[in-house]
């Protein structure tokens, strides 16, 4: 297994809150990806990073911003977390485009 | 967004019995992969295809890309009670972004 690290793996957090969610790959691939994981929608790309400082957004990007400072690290902020963030967030590595590595997952709740 | 139309969306299966499943578009794409995702884990690779009409198996898995370049199969062979869980599919073509599947959730009966 690729070697992805998520933390933390579960919040509980309040409407209006920041919150940051890191990704932490020991492959050094050059891609990284942020997608989160609801009922009836599958995976959605929120964000992606293809090198350090290089990032872009993915379809559901409104609400979040992310950054890669290290090869290494991907994080994802909540500025303001909203209830309808709650879901569970998936970090993902590429060294080529044609295959992804998941990691395990961050269950988040807003109350 | 795009998304790939995966079926059936769920399956309960005899242990021992076969299973398919299919995943399309109506886009061209480059790759197909296939995922199993256990409860509270990851989506885990299973198999990854790259050209036209490919069939590649992985012990009792086989994925083939369709010639069309718009699907995909699954096949899982006598399947075993841990073959429970969801397979995605997902779909690249081109830049940077994957497409992905609502998945099929799979129950084997012992």
């Amino acid at each position: 297994d690729a070697g992805i690290t998520q933390s933390p793996r579960h919040k509980v957090t309040e409407t209006g809150t920041p919150v940051t969610l890191r990704c932490h790959q020991t492959e050094n691939h050059r891609y990284m990806y942020w997608y989160r994981q609801d009922p009836g929608h599958g995976l959605r790309l929120i964000h992606y990073s293809y090198g350090v400082k290089d990032t872009d957004k993915g379809e559901v990007s409104d609400g979040y911003s992310v950054s890669r400072s290290k090869t290494e690290d991907f994080l994802l902020t909540l500025e303001s977390a909203t209830s309808s963030q709650t879901s569970v967030y998936f970090c993902a590595i590429s060294e080529s485009v044609e295959e992804q590595f998941f990691g395990p997952g961050t269950r988040l709740t807003v109350l | 967004g795009q998304q790939l139309n995966q079926s059936p969306q769920s399956m309960f299966i005899q242990e021992g019995e076969d299973v398919s499943m299919n995943c399309t578009s109506s886009s061209i794409f480059n790759t197909w992969l296939w995922y199993k995702q256990d409860p509270g884990e990851g989506p885990v690779l299973l198999i990854a295809l790259y050209k036209a009409g490919e069939l590649t198996s992985n012990g009792r898995l086989t994925a083939q890309f369709g010639i069309t370049r718009k699907d995909s199969f699954l096949n899982i062979s006598a399947s075993i009670p841990s073959d429970v869980g969801i397979y995605f599919c997902a779909g690249h073509k081109g830049g940077n972004q994957f497409y992905f599947g609502t998945g099929t959730s799979l129950t084997v009966i012992p």
